[in-house]
């Protein structure tokens, strides 16, 4: 089953906005990673936040974890038509290095 | 730049016939992935290899094999290609030590099956 499920599957804002998406998860983690998709391409890492932090920042980027509810959340500040991606949550599990990736979050960022 | 190259950026075979599909790396990384992401869905871990020890999701199809000849360069053979196996593939490369859990991407091969 997905380790990582995202809401909202799609969110449409207008530049200057706050974006917020959140990651649901089922199982313990070593750390939650945020990467965006810009439609076509890769994926490219935006933050990693390890189970003992509780909020980590990045420029316009702040992320949040809640290991009891097993959910994090990523808000984008003062949005630019350029965030408009796909965002991905993934979670680190065990010792390997095997990511799980969530569902995502299609951000369109109108001027 | 130091980067993960993927080529081609778009490839279009026939149901049935081999493919193979490249990954290049100049950032000396140890370990190498393999992603499957069809539109809309998340990317789909197939397989990756740890230096040359090679590891295969168990859900991944028989149909899909690798091949990691040196540090830089990792192949994905498709053997027969069904039109289900038409998607964006995506290569991705961690280290170990500091940041080792961090994963970078190559831009991707957008594979059409005809």
């Amino acid at each position: 089953s997905q380790q990582g499920e995202e809401d909202p599957q799609a969110l449409s804002i207008q530049e200057g906005e706050n974006a917020t998406m959140n990651c649901s998860y089922k199982t313990s983690i070593n750390n939650l990673q945020w990467y965006r998709q810009n439609s076509g391409r890769g994926l490219v890492h935006l933050i990693l936040i390890r189970s003992n932090e509780r909020e980590k920042h990045s420029g316009r980027l702040r992320v949040t974890l809640d290991t009891s509810k097993k959910s994090s959340s990523l808000l984008i500040t003062a949005s630019r038509a350029a965030d408009t991606a796909s965002y991905f949550c993934a979670t680190l599990t065990g010792g390997g290095n095997k990511l799980t990736f969530g569902t995502g979050t299609q951000l369109k960022v109108e001027l | 730049d130091a980067m993960v190259i993927q080529n081609p950026r778009y490839q279009v075979t026939q149901f049935g016939k081999p493919v193979t599909l490249s990954c290049s790396q100049t950032l000396n990384h140890n370990v190498m992935y393999w992603y499957q992401q069809k539109s809309s869905q998340a990317p789909k871990l197939l397989f990756h290899y740890y230096d040359k020890d090679f590891n295969n999701e168990a859900d991944t199809p028989d149909n899909f094999q690798s091949r990691r000849p040196n540090t830089s360069f990792c192949f994905l053979d498709i053997r027969s290609p069904g039109l289900g196996d038409a998607a964006m593939y995506l290569c991705a490369t961690s280290r170990e030590g500091a940041g080792k859990d961090i994963q970078y991407f190559g831009a991707g091969t957008r594979l059409s099956v005809l």
